[in-house]
């Protein structure tokens, strides 16, 4: 149980473009999802925490405008890379809440995203 | 001062043997503990948690909790190859904004 998805596992896209990662959660249902960044050999980096059906409420430094997060449903959150640069290049995670449950994350596999 | 502080390693131990992690945090007030796995390239997999003060087992697995001290770790008896990953603690409040605050984790190597 708590299988959490992401699609694309891989992007590469060109600067400027714009990019949507999709986090599901298959077996169970999630208030919260959370949206980390992590850069090569370093620590897990927290963008935002995402709650079904209110705004999501971003990190100290995390442009709200650059990375929009929608949260749809209690199964499905989205994060949008807008205007991507090279410096957005990153490996973006997502985890997730059990509906009544504990504090407890299940992250997804995680998209790795390379502009070029 | 870091919210949850681990050593970044690399620990290093033999196959067999056990390798202990460490962890220690800051907010007295936090309820949750979780250790985490993450292999190169992959994202965090849950390995255990804990809430109450003492010791929890799960297989090879062994977690030690004292608030007090305000320390956690991770006991893996009989490591393996397969066990080379960093280990992530991860601390939480607990309630209702259920954020999470992550160590930096600390890599660890079983040489066979």
């Amino acid at each position: 149980g708590a299988v959490v998805s992401q699609h694309p596992s891989r992007v590469i896209c060109k600067s400027g473009t714009s990019v949507k990662i999709e986090c599901r959660s298959l077996d169970f249902q999630a208030t919260t999802m959370f949206w980390y960044r992590q850069f090569p050999k370093k620590s897990l980096m927290l963008m935002a925490t995402s709650n079904e059906g209110s705004k999501a409420t971003y990190e100290q430094g995390v442009e709200k405008d650059k990375f929009l997060i929608n949260h749809a449903s209690l199964t499905l959150s989205t994060l949008t890379v807008t205007s991507a640069h090279p410096e957005d290049s990153s490996f973006y995670i997502c985890s997730a809440t059990l509906l009544a449950g504990t504090d407890t994350q299940y992250f997804g596999p995680g998209t790795r995203l390379t502009v070029l | 001062q870091k919210e949850v502080e681990q050593n970044s390693g690399p620990l290093s131990v033999p196959e067999g043997a056990i390798a202990s992690l460490n962890c220690t945090y800051s907010d007295r007030g936090s309820q949750s503990f979780f250790w985490y796995r993450q292999y190169s390239g992959k994202s965090p997999e849950l390995i255990m948690f804990i809430y109450s003060n003492g010791d929890k087992e799960d297989g090879r697995f062994t977690a030690q909790l004292n608030k007090a001290s305000q320390y956690v770790s991770l006991l893996i008896r009989d490591s393996q190859p397969s066990d080379s990953a960093t280990y992530l603690c991860a601390v939480s409040r607990s309630g209702g904004y259920r954020k999470v605050t992550f160590g930096t984790g600390t890599k660890l190597q079983v040489i066979p």
